[in-house]
This record gives structure tokens, C-alpha cells and sequence, in this order.
């Protein structure tokens, strides 16, 4: 069964330094893999996408993430964080297949001035 | 373009009440989800439709929920009766055919007293 890891809950950084939230996969075929954010009394919004090619992706508001099988990880970068990207944000993996997604715990940023 | 819509947006009911969750999704997508929300839990797929049809409902906790979906532009989330642990947020996602990247409502926040 595919199943995601997010091993940092909490993360703090400060206003303009640069991020790195982690993400480790568990599936037997090449995975789809996402990265979602949610702000507070929000839905999940997509921030990028990996199904096949460039192992590096772009997303959107300067966000992007490198795909390494061999390490079976996710990561999500930027590198310089700006206050409103406080926010809780969930790696996911999509079963080729079935065409589930299942969601890692997620990680909670918290943006110093 | 309108995206999911889901309500109520804020529910609080007595225990051993019926609740009823709504959904609308995207115009001309394919799948539909039901995902529950919780701290202790993460996200958890509980349903899942393509073209209508319930696809794998493994995630549904019990035979308490239940989930229909009688057209493309209509789905509902049943709980009777409702428990203090049925407390959640709960959303719905569409998706186009495929396997790609899930639209979430803003979600339906159940409090059960």
C-alpha cells in the first residue's frame, strides 16, 4: 500500500530564509506525487505536481521540489520564505491505478519576523 | 470558475443527530472525494466516486456514514447518528478525468456536543 512520510510536524524559519520540508514515499511503481498547502479555515490548494520527466518542478508563489527515486523523497524547497507562507503543507502520492491520493500528516510553518 | 462548494461550512449538532454534508464539484469533473479531517488523524480518504459510481469506500468508519452520489454536480455525506468523535472537518475534492491533482471545497466543520 502506498503510504507518505512527513517526518518534521513543526518548522520554524525566518522571514527570508530559505526552506526545506521533507517528504518520503513508500509506492511500487513510479509515483504522482504533489505538494498541497492549506491555510487556516481552508481547503487544500496545489502548489506542484511530479508524474514523469524533469525530477526538478516548479509550482507556484516560487515554490518548487526534486523528485529522487533512489531516496524515494518529495522534498519541497524555496529559497526565501516570506510571511504569508505560514501555512500547513501536505506532500501527497497518487496510486496510478486506483487513482487515490493519500496525504502524509502534514507539516505546520510558522514564519519569524 | 466556481470550484467546489461545499455545505455547510459550520455544522454543530447533538449527539444522535442526523447530519448531512453537501457537495458541489467542479463542472465536468470526474471523481469526486470525501476526506475527513482531524488533529489526531491527518487527512483520510473516507469515499470515492468516478462517473457517479462509488468506487472504494474502505475509508467510510462505519455503517453510520454513508455517501450517495445521484448525478455529476451532487453528492452528499450522511452521518446517523452522529458521535462526539465524528467531530471534523470534512472535505470534498473533484478531480477531471485521470489521475491528476484534487480540487478541494473549504471544507464542512462538524462539531457533535
Amino acid at each position: 500500500a502506498q503510504s507518505v512520510t512527513q517526518p518534521d510536524i513543526h518548522i520554524t524559519v525566518s522571514e527570508g530564509a530559505s526552506l526545506e520540508l521533507r517528504c518520503n514515499y513508500s509506492y511500487g511503481a513510479t509515483p504522482y506525487l504533489f505538494w498541497y498547502v492549506q491555510s487556516p479555515g481552508q481547503g487544500l490548494q496545489l502548489l506542484l505536481k511530479y508524474f514523469s520527466g524533469d525530477t526538478l518542478v516548479q509550482g507556484i508563489k516560487g515554490f518548487e521540489a526534486e523528485f529522487k527515486r533512489s531516496q524515494s523523497s518529495f522534498n519541497l524547497r524555496k529559497p526565501s520564505v516570506h510571511w504569508s507562507d505560514a501555512a500547513e503543507y501536505f506532500c501527497a502520492v497518487g496510486d496510478t491505478n486506483a487513482g487515490k491520493s493519500t496525504f502524509g500528516d502534514g507539516t505546520t510553518l510558522t514564519v519569524k519576523p | 470558475d466556481a470550484g467546489v462548494i461545499q455545505s455547510p461550512r459550520h455544522e454543530v449538532t447533538e449527539m444522535g443527530q442526523e447530519v448531512t454534508l453537501r457537495c458541489k464539484p467542479i463542472s465536468g469533473h470526474n471523481s469526486l472525494f470525501w476526506y475527513r479531517q482531524t488533529m489526531m488523524r491527518g487527512l483520510e480518504l473516507l469515499i470515492y466516486f468516478n462517473n457517479n459510481v462509488p468506487i472504494d469506500d474502505s475509508g467510510m468508519p462505519e455503517d453510520r456514514f454513508s455517501a450517495k452520489m445521484p448525478n455529476a454536480s451532487f453528492s452528499t455525506l450522511k452521518i446517523q447518528p452522529s458521535e462526539p468523535r465524528d467531530s471534523a472537518v470534512y472535505f470534498c475534492a473533484s478531480r477531471p478525468q485521470g489521475v491528476g491533482e484534487l480540487f478541494f471545497g473549504e471544507g464542512s466543520r462538524l462539531t457533535v456536543l
